[in-house]
């Protein structure tokens, strides 16, 4: 089946450590993003891909590090320097948002990080 | 960020009862997507709007791309009890814009 995966489902981390989240495609999308939640926001793009080798910063970049090696991942870095990493991260993907009636984003089932 | 307005925030509706809600923003968008989440989930896309003006259904929902383009609406008929959810609106502001900005989402919870 196609879809977009996430691991692990719930993450829990020191303080003061760095921990990496998984997100894998094999819709074959060009574009991956990856947003926190918080209770009572709506989603907060922290950083998105729209190619290999090439990432962009989003609103809430700051602790946080990703890279795209492979247009099917897009793992994401919480580094020691978030200062308030508790949150439900989600992964999305989605074909050349420049092409007009093919704009959909398509989400993951989500990673709940936990810091201690 | 930027947010959309999304209301109402939550609601409280009887089974069988129709729900709307809606989206509304200061900019203009060219897409409009509608989500569902469930509690530790991931969200699902419903319906996607692309042209102003246009109706689009998916069983018992169905969204409007709103004239003025800078707004949305999503009406659910006959809700049942796994209707309960968030559902959130996304707006994208132009087609080379690779940022979609999202509602802050309407709970529903339906009682049986």
């Amino acid at each position: 089946d196609g879809g977009i995966t996430q691991s692990p489902k719930y993450l829990f981390r020191k303080e003061g450590q760095n921990v990496t989240l998984s997100c894998e495609q094999n819709l074959n999308h060009d574009a991956m993003y990856w947003y926190r939640q918080d209770p009572g926001q709506g989603l907060r793009l922290i950083y998105y891909s729209q190619i290999v080798n090439d990432f962009q910063k989003g609103d809430i970049a700051e602790g946080y590090s990703v890279s795209r090696e492979k247009k099917e991942s897009f793992p994401l870095t919480v580094t020691s320097a978030q200062k308030n990493p508790t949150a439900f991260y989600l992964c999305a993907s989605s074909f050349d948002l420049g092409l007009a009636g093919d704009n959909e984003q398509f989400f993951g089932p989500g990673t709940r990080l936990t810091v201690l | 960020g930027q947010q959309l307005n999304q209301s109402p925030q939550s609601m409280f509706i009887q089974e069988g009862e129709d729900v709307s809600m809606n989206c509304t923003s200061s900019s203009i968008f060219n897409t409009w997507l509608w989500y569902k989440q469930d509690p530790g989930e991931g969200p699902v896309l419903l319906i996607a709007l692309y042209k102003a003006g246009e109706l689009t259904s998916n069983g018992r929902l169905t969204a409007q791309f709103g004239i003025t383009r800078k707004d949305s609406f999503l009406n659910i008929s006959a809700s049942i009890p796994s209707d309960v959810g968030i559902y959130f609106c996304a707006g994208q502001i132009s087609s080379r814009a690779y940022k979609y900005i999202f509602g802050t989402g309407t709970r529903l919870k339906v009682l049986a």
